[in-house]
């Protein structure tokens, strides 16, 4: 079955320095999200991509937040400067059109800053 | 994306049938019900989706009424590995904005 993979699996950064999460969604999927999960709490929508931009955009998706799809696999979360509340783990999804709202998720990326 | 709401959490005990409801009741016309699990440490797994009636796969039913403005979710003799928080989606096909909720933490036991 296809699935939603991420790298790394867990990272840890010293506060300040940058990280680039990666995701290759399902091959036919056309949309991409990124979520966060802070251990304990809730999974929080950060943004939705589609057609090569952002589609929509939580409030916690500020300016230290952005997307890539640099090619035709990968999509990629940057957070530029990490702050010691940035740890938690996220997590990729990706859609098919015409599948309602079922989105696939990955295992996440388990981001500890220090 | 509709608002719902879950209980926060459930209790049962292995065996038992368990019925989880998420209140939708600003559901538009063209919005699905979709339910996931989610273990701890891993990503929410889609587990059934309904528009109207009753839906059934192998892992779980739902039951939507007439209105629409809930869904039960049906998971039938539970075990210990169903212990899981379960949330409730609705919204439709082009949705961009999809947001879960807090959830329903469900905790099986012997």
């Amino acid at each position: 079955e296809p699935e939603v993979t991420q790298t790394p699996s867990h990272q840890v950064t010293q506060m300040g320095q940058e990280v680039i999460l990666r995701c290759v969604p399902i091959s036919n999927h056309l949309y991409f999200y990124w979520y966060r999960q802070i251990l304990g709490q809730k999974v929080e929508f950060l943004v939705s991509f589609y057609n090569n931009e952002i589609s929509e955009k939580s409030e916690i998706f500020d300016d230290q937040f952005s997307v890539e799809r640099p090619d035709g696999s990968n999509f990629t979360l940057k957070i530029r400067s990490t702050k010691l509340e940035d740890s938690a783990m996220y997590f990729c999804a990706s859609r098919v059109q015409g599948a309602g709202n079922t989105i696939y998720f990955g295992e996440g990326s388990w981001l500890t800053v220090v | 994306l509709a608002k719902t709401t879950q209980p926060i959490s459930m209790d049962s005990y292995e065996g038992q049938e368990v019925n989880i409801t998420c209140s939708h009741n600003n559901i538009a016309t063209n919005d699905y019900i979709t339910w996931y699990q989610q273990f701890p440490s891993q990503g929410p797994r889609f587990i059934i989706q309904g528009y109207k009636t009753k839906v059934t796969n192998e892992v779980a039913s739902l039951f939507i009424p007439a209105d629409r403005k809930s869904s039960t979710l049906s998971l039938p003799r539970v075990s210990l590995s169903d212990t899981a928080v379960y949330y409730c989606l609705v919204g439709d096909d082009g949705e961009n904005d999809m947001r879960f909720g807090a959830g329903t933490r469900l905790t099986v036991k012997p």
